[in-house]
């Protein structure tokens, strides 16, 4: 069974910082791009970031691009998430995922399996 | 980049209504478009994926169909369980994107 758990979140001020996990268990974790989307409350969702398979190749969105850094340490099994310089805005709950399939592309492109999510609120 | 349009943004349907959900991409997708269903406070599950397939244990009464920038995901018979909100969603030039998302309730 595939499962995924994130860990990490909690309350910071504006412009502080952060550092979300996620474990992977279950499946071939080097094999699979990941993802992390956010949703902020009441809200949609937003894809913040993936990582392909082996970490070579990181993409962001517009919106937190320069400020997080995705990566992943495969012997760990674990997914990052460093969020720098962090805004009200950012507050949300944060999701990982795993793609569905294997990473063929470098790029993820079906987030198939989600973690719980862990919350991240950004406040003074 | 690609913007997905869902409609409409929120449903009122009974148990056995038939629901039809259409998202619309702002350039051809190919079949590049998924679904997933979030019920309150917990994970989205993808339920369709590149336009029409899904995974071994779907109910056979959801399904999904388009290709190109008009797609449509429908519930062929509304079940307790299926209230929730539903989501499309693309990706292109290694960029994800969701669409609005459709509040599916209780009329």
């Amino acid at each position: 069974e595939v499962r995924l758990l994130e860990s990490g979140g909690g309350l910071v001020q504006p412009g502080g910082s952060l550092r979300l996990s996620c474990g992977g268990s279950g499946f071939t974790f080097r094999s699979y791009a990941m993802t992390w989307v956010r949703q902020a409350p009441g809200k949609g969702l937003e894809w913040v970031s993936s990582i392909s398979d082996r970490g070579e190749n990181t993409y962001y969105a517009d919106s937190v691009k320069g400020r997080f850094t995705i990566s992943r340490d495969n012997s760990k099994k674990t997914l990052y998430l460093q969020m720098n310089s962090l805004r009200a805005d950012d507050t949300a709950v944060y999701y990982c995922a795993r793609d569905l399939g294997v990473d063929v592309s470098n790029a993820a492109t079906t987030p198939g399996y989600w973690g719980q999510g862990t919350l991240v609120t950004v406040s003074s | 980049d690609i913007q997905l349009t869902q409609s409409p943004s929120s449903l009122s349907a009974s148990v056995g209504d038939r629901v039809t959900i259409t998202c619309r991409a702002s350039q051809d997708i190919n079949n590049f478009l998924n679904w997933y269903q979030q019920k309150p406070g917990k994970a989205p599950e993808l339920l369709i994926f590149d336009g029409s397939y899904f995974e071994t244990g779907l109910p056979s009464r959801f399904s999904g169909s388009g290709s190109g920038t008009d797609f449509t995901f429908t519930i062929s018979s509304l079940q307790p369980e299926d209230f929730a909100t539903y989501y499309c969603q693309t990706y292109n030039n290694v960029l994800l994107t969701f669409g609005g998302g459709t509040k599916v309730d209780i009329k």
